[in-house]
């Protein structure tokens, strides 16, 4: 099992552009999530899956936009980049009902120049 | 709403010392609550969790957490570090019956290990 998958690993984009960042997961989880990553700030959500067909707004969802697209992936949409939006991207998956641990992907290092 | 606080942004402790890094949370009611790693580059991994039940919980890599109810704390321990556990820890809270998208993460003790 591959676990978590994300692509592309690096980006770098200038303001105003857009790109998507793919997730998927092999573990057949119901729920899928994105989370940004900034320097001292831990981790913050900006969208969740509970599951397939259905998404929420987490913490911090300005800027971005979310599809899943079946049950295995769930990508996230930057429809015109930000310098704000330079952080590292992770995808996370669960079970629902009561295992509640997720498992991350290896992250996405996204510039924004 | 539920919140984190990992007081300490760094530590540094001698190989084969030790360790203790402190986590104290915010919430209403019974909270679920997690330990994860973070190797450099990598993304998280958990390393346990407590449910309910026993206090002391014992997780992957000889690593245990006690909750503590009274002091709203959920502190991970290590009797002795090894330098493979220089990374960054994170403590995260969700809430009770809800799904886990709901978790709340610290903003991290990043571990230095001395030879």
């Amino acid at each position: 099992n591959a676990g978590v998958t994300q692509t592309p690993k690096f980006q770098v984009l200038k303001t105003g552009q857009s790109m998507t960042l793919q997730c998927a997961q092999d573990m057949n989880h119901n729920s899928m999530y994105w989370y940004r990553q900034d320097p001292g700030m831990g981790l913050r959500l900006i969208y969740y899956s509970a599951s397939e067909g259905t998404t929420d707004k987490g913490e911090v969802p300005n800027g971005y936009n979310v599809s899943r697209l079946n049950k295995r992936e769930f990508s996230l949409r930057l429809e015109s980049a930000a310098p704000s939006q330079t952080s590292v991207y992770f995808c996370a998956s669960s079970e629902d009902g009561s295992s509640y641990e997720q498992y991350f992907g290896p992250g996405t290092r996204l510039t924004v120049t | 709403a539920q919140s984190v606080t990992q007081p300490d942004i760094h530590i540094t402790v001698s190989e084969g010392a030790s360790l203790e890094l402190r986590c104290n949370y915010s919430y209403g009611a019974t909270p679920y609550l997690f330990w994860y790693v973070q190797s450099p580059g990598q993304g998280l991994q958990l390393l346990l969790k407590y449910f309910s039940g026993d206090t002391l919980v014992q997780g992957i890599k000889g690593f245990e957490a006690e909750f503590k109810r009274s002091q709203s704390s959920f502190n991970l321990r290590k009797p002795s570090v090894h330098w493979s556990d220089a990374a960054e820890y994170f403590c995260a809270v969700a809430p009770y019956n809800t799904n886990a998208g709901k978790s709340t993460f610290g903003d991290g003790t990043t571990l230095t290990v001395k030879p």
